[in-house]
């Protein structure tokens, strides 16, 4: 059964640093998502990407956040200058055209900023 | 927006006993409702969903309800086994929404044999 993919499974970081996480969704989908999970609290939507461009983002993803889709099959999220308040669980997840609604997570990203 | 009420955080059941776990939202338009389970350390997974036109849907053990007119739902596990045991997610998505779900707290569920 194809997956989700995202790598690396656990990042450590200094606060300030850039962080890309990597996402490789599954081949014929087309929606593509991040979500993330504070220890804790409930799963929050951060972005969707479709066409290669965002079609919706929450207030959470502020300007020091990117996504991009470098390639036909990547899809990136980027943190420029990483804060305290970024350590969380990052999902990736896709849906495809029929069903967008469906949505399929990566196993996700540990992230923590020290 | 949309808010997502979950309940209970926790609920523990014996194993072969049923367990409901109950979501509440606030955006009458919305249309779209899955639950996911998600064992520990690992992804979550869709195990069913329903849309608004639907009062009820089941899958073997599993079934899950819909009261649009209370904008209420559930998710109904019978003769829980003791790999039901993960947190559980309720969640919604508002009319034209693409995939922007909106979570529930979680229930963590424990099976004891």
């Amino acid at each position: 059964e194809p997956e989700v993919t995202q790598t690396p499974s656990h990042q450590v970081t200094q606060m300030g640093q850039e962080v890309i996480l990597r996402c490789v969704p599954i081949s014929n989908h087309l929606y593509f998502y991040w979500y993330r999970q504070i220890l804790g609290q409930k799963v929050e939507f951060l972005v969707s990407f479709y066409n290669n461009e965002i079609s919706e983002k929450s207030e959470i993803f502020d300007d020091q956040f990117s996504v991009e889709r470098p390639d036909g099959s990547n899809f990136t999220l980027k943190i420029r200058s990483t804060k305290l308040e970024d350590s969380a669980m990052y999902f990736c997840a896709s849906s495809d055209r029929v069903s967008n609604e469906k949505l399929f997570f990566g196993s996700g990203t540990q992230l923590s900023v020290l | 927006g949309e808010n997502v009420e979950q309940h209970p955080s926790t609920l523990s059941v014996q194993e072969g006993d049923s367990a409901v776990i109950k979501c509440t939202y606030s955006d009458s338009a919305s249309n779209y409702f899955p639950w996911y389970k998600q064992e520990l350390g690992k992804r979550p997974q869709l195990i069913i969903d329903i849309r608004s036109n639907v009062g009820e849907k089941k899958d073997q053990r599993i079934a899950v309800t819909l009261n649009k007119t209370a904008k209420h739902f559930s998710l109904h596990i019978t003769e829980t086994q003791p790999e039901d045991s993960a947190v559980y997610f309720c969640a919604a998505i508002g009319n034209n929404q693409g995939g922007k779900l909106i979570f529930g707290q979680g229930t963590e569920l424990s099976v004891k044999p």
